[in-house]
């Protein structure tokens, strides 16, 4: 059990340019979700997975925003035609299963700033 | 819709003190609450799990209790040293197919040494 890797931990880019993130959980865990955490904010939901299933979004998730989760592994995050806005950290979470006594694990995160 | 609060949001205190942050929460059924620890530029570390049918929970200076009925939750942590300095914050789930989570802002801990 390595934990939640994220890559990359830092991205810089330019305004109107396309980024993508990727997210390892914890093997065998089914549940993956995505948050994003701005400066001096909690983390506020964005999508998450069951499986390769993406079962909810956000409506912080414009259309801007894809997430995929291919054979239930990995995912990636994507956003495209970046504002300055989405500065933020982007946080990867995974758990086993959903209830009360399954903890979410949260990787380092990656931290997006857009010029 | 469920909103968390936590107070303080900073609070600064010299090394050896035992200390309470508190987690407030306005829907009181929630499934259960876990508490992170998040060092600057880093992700979130979970401290502890409180299920919903618990009182508390502890692990080594920590210890985190439940009032579900209050809807308060408090971390206590004891003889606080300064590698403890951090952000702290609590998280409740809503939605029982989903478990997303909502997160309060944090309480900004610094001890000093």
């Amino acid at each position: 059990d390595t934990g939640v890797s994220q890559d990359p931990r830092h991205k810089i880019t330019k305004r109107g340019q396309n980024v993508t993130f990727r997210c390892d959980p914890i093997s065998e865990h089914n549940r993956l979700y995505w948050y994003r955490q701005t400066l001096g904010q909690g983390p506020e939901f964005l999508t998450y997975f069951q499986n390769e299933a993406q079962l909810e979004k956000s409506r912080l998730l414009s259309d801007r925003f894809s997430a995929e989760r291919p054979k239930g592994s990995f995912s990636t995050l994507e956003i495209q035609r970046t504002e300055q806005g989405d500065s933020a950290m982007y946080l990867c979470a995974s758990s086993l299963e959903a209830g009360p006594s399954y903890e979410q694990y949260f990787g380092p995160g990656t931290r997006l700033t857009v010029t | 819709k469920q909103e968390v609060t936590q107070i303080p949001a900073a609070l600064s205190v010299p090394e050896g003190e035992n200390l309470v942050l508190n987690c407030s929460f306005t829907d009181s059924a929630i499934y259960n609450l876990q508490w992170f620890r998040q060092d600057p530029g880093k992700g979130l570390t979970s401290l502890l799990l409180i299920q919903s049918s618990q009182r508390e929970q502890t692990s080594g200076r920590l210890n985190a209790s439940l009032d579900k009925s209050s809807g308060r939750s408090t971390l206590y942590i004891a003889a606080s040293q300064p590698g403890d300095s951090a952000t702290y914050l609590c998280a409740a789930p809503v939605d029982s197919g989903t478990y997303k989570y909502i997160f309060g802002t944090g309480t900004r801990l610094k001890v000093l040494a």
